[in-house]
């Protein structure tokens, strides 16, 4: 199984310019969710979704809508970049399953806005 | 809301010696707790958790936890730090099954020989 697949890993933005991430799981997982990461600052949430037709801002929404497109699919949109949005995001899904609110991760999408 | 501290940024640590990171949570009542690590440039990988039962917990790479309520602590162990531990860890903090977890800011661990 591939678990948790995000793209592009990689993506250079002028700033105001607009792009989707995608996310897709293939674990049945219920709830998917977007973390950007920062040097220092560890994982921040975005949004989530906690079931399909459902999203819900976290720490750090602003500047960012969701998808949630169907069970497998979440994707992320930054509508006019700016630099700050310069960070490495993960998505993460987990499932009823998971007692435990285990995260399963893709391997990140690293984003420069210049 | 729950949080989580990471009161080390940085530590470094000679090849062979023991090893513990420290993480405190904040959380009313007995959260799910987590220790991811990364290596640069990689994914997030569980080393361990503790959801219920047994407080201290057993994990990958040999790595060890201890939950210690009275302390609100989960701190990571290692006896035997090898140089490919070299990587930043993550606690995490989490309330039932299906909510997100929130993130310590991590501890960046380096390995000396």
């Amino acid at each position: 199984n591939a678990g948790v697949t995000q793209t592009p890993k990689f993506q250079v933005l002028k700033t105001g310019q607009s792009m989707t991430l995608q996310c897709a799981q293939d674990m049945n997982h219920n709830s998917m969710y977007w973390y950007r990461q920062d040097p220092g600052m560890g994982l921040r949430l975005i949004y989530y979704s906690a079931s399909e037709g459902t999203t819900d801002k976290g720490e750090v929404p602003n500047g960012y809508n969701v998808s949630r497109l169907n069970k497998r699919e979440f994707s992320l949109r930054l509508e006019s970049a700016a630099p700050s949005q310069t960070s490495v995001y993960f998505c993460a899904s987990n499932g009823q399953l998971n007692l435990d609110g285990e995260l399963f991760f893709g391997e990140g999408s690293r984003l420069t806005v210049l | 809301a729950q949080s989580v501290t990471q009161p080390d940024i940085h530590i470094t640590v000679s090849e062979g010696a023991s090893l513990e990171l420290r993480c405190n949570y904040s959380y009313g009542a007995t959260p799910y707790l987590f220790w991811y690590v990364q290596s640069p440039g990689q994914g997030l990988q569980l080393l361990l958790k503790y959801f219920s039962g047994d407080t201290l917990v057993q994990g990958i790479k040999g790595f060890e936890a201890e939950f210690k309520r009275s302390q609100s602590s989960f701190n990571l162990r290692k006896p035997s730090v090898h140089w490919s531990d070299a990587a930043e860890y993550f606690c995490a903090v989490g309330i039932s099954g299906n909510t997100p977890l929130v993130f310590g800011k991590g501890t960046r661990l380096s390995v000396i020989a």
